[in-house]
């Protein structure tokens, strides 16, 4: 698992509240993911960090906030959940000289109510 | 970033060999061939990538064509575990590094 932890693994959160996932590695890899998966839309990537500080946003970036503060953790932010932002989230990096192989989180079920 | 396009679902019977195509016309010179799968209640998994040549590891092997506009990825002999949703990606070699992940194909394994 490449040293990856989400955090936490579930949650359920009303409309309206600020919400928090995160992701650790252990590993000191560089770039960092994060994706949502929904059914009928495969994975979907949000945003990516490719050094402390430096981000940028994926596809579906709207709604969404993310900050790297220290190479190990990558922190993804709902402002104002949404039913809408109702997903399983997954947290990757990449690894090796050309950054070829990722590797996944368990993932992070939030249900918006 | 050049799609993919794979089938919704395929079916193979168990220890029987699977073929997964994958079709990427619009595919550039720069883009590496990535093949990631996921098990129910998972997080995808790297299988396998190349460029040109036809490669092989101990999970799979991916045939790439001769224009590569299309490939293969190729389970040896299917098992129960191997029953997961396949993913065809491509993805520059350079910086940047997303990955754009399909809807891939849903293997289904027969014992």
């Amino acid at each position: 698992d490449a040293g990856i932890t989400q955090s936490p693994r579930h949650k359920v959160t009303e409309t309206g509240t600020p919400v928090t996932l995160r992701c650790h590695q252990t590993e000191n890899h560089r770039y960092m993911y994060w994706y949502r998966q929904d059914p009928g839309h495969g994975l979907r990537l949000i945003h990516y960090s490719y050094g402390v500080k430096d981000t940028d946003k994926g596809e579906v970036s709207d709604g969404y906030s993310v900050s790297r503060s220290k190479t190990e953790d990558f922190l993804l932010t709902l402002e104002s959940a949404t039913s809408s932002q109702t997903s399983v989230y997954f947290c990757a990096i990449t690894v090796g000289d050309l950054n070829t192989e990722a590797f996944f989180g368990q993932g992070t079920r939030l249900t918006v109510v | 970033d050049a799609k993919t396009t794979q089938p919704n679902s395929m079916e193979s019977n168990e220890e029987e060999p699977v073929h997964l195509p994958c079709n990427h016309s619009t595919i550039s010179g720069t883009d590496y061939i990535h093949w990631y799968r996921q098990l129910p209640s998972q997080g995808p998994e790297y299988v396998i990538h190349g460029l040109t040549s036809n490669v092989n590891n101990r999970m799979a092997s991916l045939a790439i064509a001769e224009d590569r506009k299309s490939s293969t990825l190729i389970l040896h002999r299917a098992t129960l575990r191997d029953a997961a949703v396949y993913y065809c990606i491509l993805r520059e070699s350079n910086t940047g590094n997303q990955f754009y992940f399909g809807t891939g194909t849903s293997l289904t394994v027969i014992p």
